[in-house]
């Protein structure tokens, strides 16, 4: 089944405490990209990589890092947690100019 | 820098009423793509419709119908004979795409819809 695979589905963690998100997509996608979702802000871009080894930011990047050493894996890397990068998180992958297919998020609490 | 605007921020609808999702978007790019997403209760996220700038013909699918009007950067969403599973939030996303594969997406904030039985 073609599908964007997050890991985990849901984390709970403390201030400073290194964590990573895995993504993985099984459908031979170019691009790949994170996005944070908050109330009355709608989704926000993180990153994003158009192939391996390429990545951009996007629009909310600060305390986040990515890396494409693979095409199919894009985890997100929060180096020093905070309180304010609780969110919900989702991963999307897509062929150029295509529809995303958006994994099943990831729900972030920093406490 | 590209925008992308949903001014219905929460629409309640009783069933089989018609209703339309407006999104306006801004964008200095000739070449770009909109996009409509579907997220209901469950929390995914669910892909629409894509439509490139170049075609601006509407599209039916079903109940769902999407009217694309460059002159008015409006790419509209409706829906026919409403029913509760339609009851979501709907995202329009923008993307911006050139020669080199750069794709920037940017979302709305999105238009909650209540069917109403």
């Amino acid at each position: 089944e073609a599908q964007v695979t997050q890991n985990p589905r849901y984390l709970i963690t403390v201030t400073g405490k290194k964590l990573t998100v895995t993504c993985s997509q099984n459908m031979n996608h170019e691009y790949m990209s994170w996005y944070r979702q908050d109330p009355g802000l709608g989704l926000r871009q993180i990153y994003y990589s158009m192939n391996v080894e390429v990545t951009d930011k996007g629009d909310v990047p600060e305390g986040y890092k990515v890396s494409r050493k693979e095409k199919r894996n894009f985890p997100l890397i929060l180096e020093s947690p905070s309180p304010n990068q609780t969110s919900l998180y989702f991963c999307a992958s897509s062929l150029r100019g295509r529809g995303y297919t958006f994994g099943s998020g990831t729900r972030l609490t920093v406490v | 820098a590209q925008k992308v605007t949903q001014a219905q921020t929460e629409i309640s609808v009783v069933e089989k009423e018609d209703v339309t999702l407006d999104c306006v978007y801004e964008t200095r790019d000739t070449t770009y793509y909109l996009f409509w997403y579907k997220q209901p209760p469950s929390g995914e996220l669910v892909f629409l419709i894509r439509r490139n700038s170049f075609d601006e013909q509407n599209e039916i699918s079903g109940r769902y119908s999407w009217n694309f009007q460059k002159s008015t950067s409006s790419f509209n969403f409706t829906i026919t004979a409403s029913q509760v599973v339609d009851s979501a939030v709907y995202f329009c996303a923008l993307s911006e795409s050139d020669s080199g594969g750069y794709q920037k997406v940017t979302f709305g904030i999105g238009t909650k819809l209540q069917v109403i039985p």
